[in-house]
């Protein structure tokens, strides 16, 4: 199982550009995540679905808009990039909604750089 | 959730086992205790998590205290592959999301 899929791996975008992150599964899980990480720090939660057809804002959505495609796919959108989107993002999905007493699986991130 | 508290690094030498802890004198009765590791240019990989007692898998063994307010991640013998940053994190009744602080920088010897 290829579990969770990122691309791209990097971009290098000029400041007002735009662009989407792809993200998917193929574990079957109902909830998704966008995380960003910045340099020594750790990681901030962006953006998350519960499950398919619901999505809500994380702890620093400003800038970002998402789509849950379908079960499979989260994609995250920048729509005018700005120099401190510069991070990288991950990608995670799990079982359930409540993480309480579930693993959370990430894929292996997306290395964005904002000129 | 509440705070965790860990060692910002510490060094092992490979083949020998490797006990990180983790300081959580606030958790409540229905925290889980979850462990995560991010290996260089990776994304967090699950390690291991528990409630009150202790849990073992292919990867690790979580030993908890019995007051709970503290834990240790024992790797039982370290290889040169576990070099990585290692997270405790909290996790309570709802959580949607896990919130990770600096973590652990484990750094093996060879």
């Amino acid at each position: 199982n290829a579990g969770v899929t990122q691309t791209p791996k990097f971009q290098v975008l000029k400041t007002g550009q735009s662009m989407t992150l792809q993200c998917a599964q193929d574990m079957n899980h109902n909830s998704m995540y966008w995380y960003r990480q910045d340099p020594g720090m750790g990681l901030r939660l962006i953006y998350y679905s519960a499950s398919e057809g619901t999505t809500d804002k994380g702890e620093v959505p400003n800038g970002y808009n998402v789509s849950r495609l379908n079960k499979r796919e989260f994609s995250l959108r920048l729509e005018s990039a700005a120099p401190s989107q510069t991070s990288v993002y991950f990608c995670a999905s799990s079982r359930r909604y409540s993480i309480t007493n579930e693993k959370l699986f990430f894929g292996s991130g997306t290395q964005l750089s904002v000129l | 959730d509440a705070k965790t508290t860990q060692p910002n690094s510490m060094e092992s030498n490979e083949e020998e086992p490797v006990h990180l802890p983790c300081n959580h004198s606030t958790i409540s009765g229905t925290d889980y205790i979850h462990w995560y590791r991010q290996l260089p240019s990776q994304g967090p990989e699950y390690v291991i998590h528990g409630l009150t007692s202790n849990v073992n898998n292919r990867m690790a063994s979580l030993a908890i205290a019995e007051d709970r307010k503290s834990s240790t991640l024992i790797l039982h013998r370290a290889t040169l592959r576990d070099a990585a940053v290692y997270y405790c994190i909290l996790t309570g009744a709802g959580s949607y999301q896990l919130t990770f602080g600096k973590g652990t920088k484990l750094s093996v010897i060879p």
